[in-house]
């Protein structure tokens, strides 16, 4: 199994301004993906990221937004741009073990933007 | 297009009781499935997982959960239910396609009482 360590666990941000979300992995993997949990919601993947190329993003998640950088098999950020009181969210990182059948997932960073 | 169900946001059962938590998938090529659960102001832990062999799988902490294909279906079961099952249940399928993250039901609450 992978061990992901993600940081900040929780932070409250003012509005207008950017959050990086970091995701560090015991392991080198291939894929890395970027979920978001609205308040009460299920998760939502934003975008996945692979290693040297650039992220590709869901349908309604843009890179303005939500920035990603991949430099390594091991370790990726997010970025929350411009925040709105409607980013407010769990953001989580995760990681697929081996192909299709296992993702491991961080303790996810719980945002508040006021 | 792949999609995940869950009936019921909210369950609630008396401890010892039985848990049903209900879990339909649509998919166009045979999937993989799974079930997580989140407790409060935490990540996702897996809890078991199918992937096309038995289809009666038993996971941690005493679940288990069988795949259906006749009905779509894969639905997570405990005999008897403990206070410390309360937590949010979500059900994912990964269809082996392209995309390779995960696809999440809305989640289902779970509720034990004393």
């Amino acid at each position: 199994s992978a061990v992901i360590s993600q940081k900040p666990s929780r932070d409250i941000c003012q509005r207008g301004t950017s959050l990086t979300i970091q995701c560090q992995v015991d392991s080198q993997v291939t894929m890395m993906f970027w979920y978001r949990q609205q308040p009460g919601q299920s998760l939502t993947l934003i975008a996945t990221a692979n290693q040297g190329s650039e992220a590709t993003y869901e349908s309604g998640f843009v890179i303005d937004k939500f920035p990603i950088s991949r430099p390594n098999l091991t370790f990726s950020t997010l970025t929350v741009s411009n925040m709105s009181p409607e980013d407010s969210s769990i953001y989580l990182c995760s990681v697929e073990g081996q192909t299709y059948t296992e993702a491991f997932f961080g303790q996810g960073t719980r945002l508040t933007v006021v | 297009a792949q999609s995940v169900t869950q009936l019921g946001s909210h369950v609630s059962v008396s401890e010892g009781a039985l848990v049903l938590l209900r879990c339909n998938y649509s998919s166009s090529v045979p999937p993989y499935l799974f079930w997580y659960v989140q407790y409060p102001n935490q990540g996702l832990q897996l809890l078991l997982k199918y992937t096309s062999a038995a289809t009666l799988v038993k996971g941690i902490n005493g679940f288990e959960a069988e795949f259906k294909k006749s009905e779509t279906s894969f639905h997570l079961t405990k005999p008897s239910a403990h206070m410390s099952d309360a937590a949010e249940y979500f059900c994912a399928l990964n269809s082996q396609t392209g995309r390779r993250a995960l696809t999440f039901g809305s989640g289902t609450r779970l509720q034990v009482q004393p």
